[in-house]
């Protein structure tokens, strides 16, 4: 079976600093897709970054770039110069099937002004 | 704007009663999606659909029911056999089923009275 964690359920952040949000996988199977999703308080979930498993570079979207560490079966996100408007839950998913996407148990962050 | 919606935003259920939730897509996406999300916890797959008249369940399909006759919608009904229905519930939908990324409505929240 394929489990996702997150092992920081909360974490507060000054405005303008970088953030690190956790996420290990497992899986067997060699070919995945990790995500990232933000969640405001409004409850949507919205895309933030992709890494697939057989990609050489480490995925970056703006602000957000994801440290992929295939060996270490982690897939941490990163936020630089952190905003007012980035506090809210994060889930790191992955999909190994076709269909399904796996997600994690979330962290809360707070940005801090 | 192409997007999912769902209805309501918030809904009530009494004991022994089934609800019906809608989530409507104009994206011209095939496949769809319900998940739950409990308080704490990362969300969690009931039932998905690849194509019209065809649908398949997740990790939690007991006590949930489904159809999908039109591409665009999706409704999920919580019988009454669902015995914990109190929860978030977010439908997406995504290109097909090797499609990398969900795309989610803003959510149901659905209370027991």
């Amino acid at each position: 079976a394929q489990k996702i964690t997150q092992t920081q359920p909360g974490m507060f952040v000054q405005e303008k600093e970088a953030v690190t949000l956790d996420c290990t996988y497992d899986t067997s199977d060699p070919s995945y897709g990790l995500f990232w999703y933000k969640q405001p308080s409004s409850g949507e979930m919205i895309f933030l970054i992709y890494q697939g498993s057989y990609d050489q570079q480490n995925a970056t979207e703006g602000r957000y770039s994801l440290n992929f560490q295939k060996a270490r079966k982690s897939a941490n996100l990163v936020i630089s110069a952190s905003q007012l408007g980035d506090s809210a839950m994060y889930f790191c998913a992955m999909r190994v099937d076709d269909y399904k996407l796996s997600f994690g148990a979330g962290t809360t962050v707070t940005v801090r002004a | 704007d192409g997007g999912i919606t769902q209805s309501p935003k918030y809904l009530f259920r009494k004991e022994g009663q089934n609800v019906t939730l809608s989530c409507e897509q104009n994206l011209n996406h095939d496949a769809m999606y319900w998940y739950r999300q409990d308080p704490g916890q990362g969300l969690r797959l009931i039932y998905y659909s690849q194509i019209v008249n065809d649908f398949q369940k997740g990790d939690i399909a007991e006590g949930y029911s489904v159809s999908r006759e039109k591409k665009e919608s999706f409704p999920l009904t919580v019988t009454s056999a669902q015995k914990n229905p109190t929860a978030f519930y977010l439908c997406a939908s995504s290109i097909g089923v090797y499609g990398e990324k969900l795309f989610f409505g803003s959510g149901t929240q659905l209370s027991v009275l």
